[in-house]
Parts: C-alpha cells; sequence; structure tokens
C-alpha cells in the first residue's frame, strides 16, 4: 500500500465552479499536510499547511484535515483560470519533519 | 534574493555519460534537498544535506552522488548516466528541521533532463 494515494486526474471545471482535490494516507504518524501548488515546467510552491486535524482557511483556499479517516482535502472556491495547475499534498510526521512524502499530484484545469 | 536557482535548465545525455546538476540558495538555509519528478510519480528524495559536509540518503539515491563543502551550494552528480534517470530533478531548501516543527521547503525551477 503506498503511503498517500492522490487522484492525477485531470480535473478539468469552468470557471467560478468549488474544486475538491483529496489524498488519502496510510500512516496515522503523519502530523503536517501540505499542499504544494506546481505550474506547469516549475517548481512546487507552497500554498498551505495544517498541523494535525481541523481546518484552515486562506482566502479562496480551505485546507481541511481529517485523522480518523486518514483523508486530507483542498477546496478552491471561485475557481479561476489561473488556478490551473498541479496540485501535490505532501505529509510529515514530527518524528522527522525534513522527510516530505508527496502525493502523485492532480492535474486541474480551469476553462473560462 | 534569488530564492533556489538550478542550472542548466535542460540537458539530453548520452547513455554513459556523466554530469553535475548544479544548485544555489541565497537564503542562508541549512538543510537542502533534490529530488526527482517522474510523470504520474509524485516526487521522491534522492538525497539531503542538513549543513555543510554532512548528506544522507533518500529514498532514490542509486546512480547519483552528493556533495556540500558550501551553505549555499548543493550539486548532484550522475555518473554513468541511464534512461532510467530521464527526469525532472528539482533542488529544494529549508531552515533547519527543528524537532516537531515543519519548516517549509523552497524549491527551484528544475533540471529537465534526457537520457537517449
Amino acid at each position: 500500500q503506498k503511503e498517500v494515494e492522490q487522484d492525477p486526474g485531470p480535473l478539468s471545471v469552468p470557471e467560478g465552479a468549488i474544486v475538491s482535490l483529496n489524498c488519502t494516507y496510510s500512516n496515522s504518524a503523519f502530523q503536517y499536510f501540505m499542499w504544494y501548488r506546481q505550474y506547469s515546467r516549475k517548481g512546487p510552491e507552497l500554498l498551505m499547511y495544517t498541523y494535525s486535524s481541523g481546518n484552515k482557511e486562506d482566502g479562496r483556499f480551505t485546507a481541511q484535515v481529517d485523522k480518523s479517516s486518514k483523508y486530507i482535502s483542498l477546496f478552491i472556491r471561485d475557481s479561476q483560470p489561473s488556478d490551473s495547475a498541479t496540485y501535490l499534498c505532501a505529509l510529515v510526521g514530527s518524528y522527522n519533519t525534513d522527510k516530505l512524502i508527496f502525493g502523485t499530484g492532480t492535474r486541474l484545469q480551469v476553462f473560462p | 534574493n534569488a530564492g533556489v536557482t538550478q542550472t542548466p535548465k535542460f540537458r539530453i545525455l548520452k547513455i554513459g555519460q556523466s554530469m553535475t546538476l548544479q544548485c544555489t540558495q541565497d537564503m542562508n538555509h541549512n538543510y537542502m534537498y533534490w529530488y526527482r519528478q517522474d510523470p504520474g510519480m509524485g516526487l521522491k528524495l534522492i538525497y539531503y544535506s542538513v549543513g555543510a559536509g554532512i548528506t544522507d540518503k533518500g529514498e532514490v539515491p542509486n546512480g547519483y552522488n552528493v556533495s556540500r563543502s558550501t551553505t549555499e551550494d548543493f550539486p548532484l552528480r550522475l555518473e554513468l548516466a541511464a534512461p532510467s534517470q530521464t527526469s525532472v530533478y528539482f533542488c529544494a531548501s529549508s531552515y533547519s528541521a527543528t524537532s516537531g516543527i515543519y519548516n517549509e521547503q523552497f524549491f527551484g525551477p528544475g533540471t529537465r533532463l534526457t537520457v537517449l
């Protein structure tokens, strides 16, 4: 079983739609949950991260962690064409915070 | 600040050739990392360094070597290139990974390598 599973997509939505991106994981030791955004032919950049369970909101983006289900989500409200990118979840345990475990990434396309 | 810079942007190698991918950061980060990204496979850690003179293997180190003589530079060496090393390589850096605290990793723009 992979440590992190993420649907590769692609996910194609119209502008203004609510987007839901998800990852599941197997190791309950993970404590930090990150979402990286990667534009085509660029390096990943951190979008937001949460510690342990709960929600975190930043503008149009909301990250949600459900540790009991080992399930993390990223919601994008009022999606824009500029949100078109690959979104990678990344997890790390508190015991070894330099070792990121990445999901495979979900490619999102928002069309006007 | 330029952040994390990588050279070259693109390279085509023949099987058996060798090359060095360069990575430099100007944020005074003590941790540096090398990842490879294959289509549909996410990023895999090749090597990392916690400071000058200290390096350690990641998940997929075979076929690669690293050195860290300065805080700023972390070159990745490919010896005897193979088609399986065709990938996009990303360098990243962060402040020290204090136990229990996550510190953001900042990524460079990547090097696209093709081995034919």
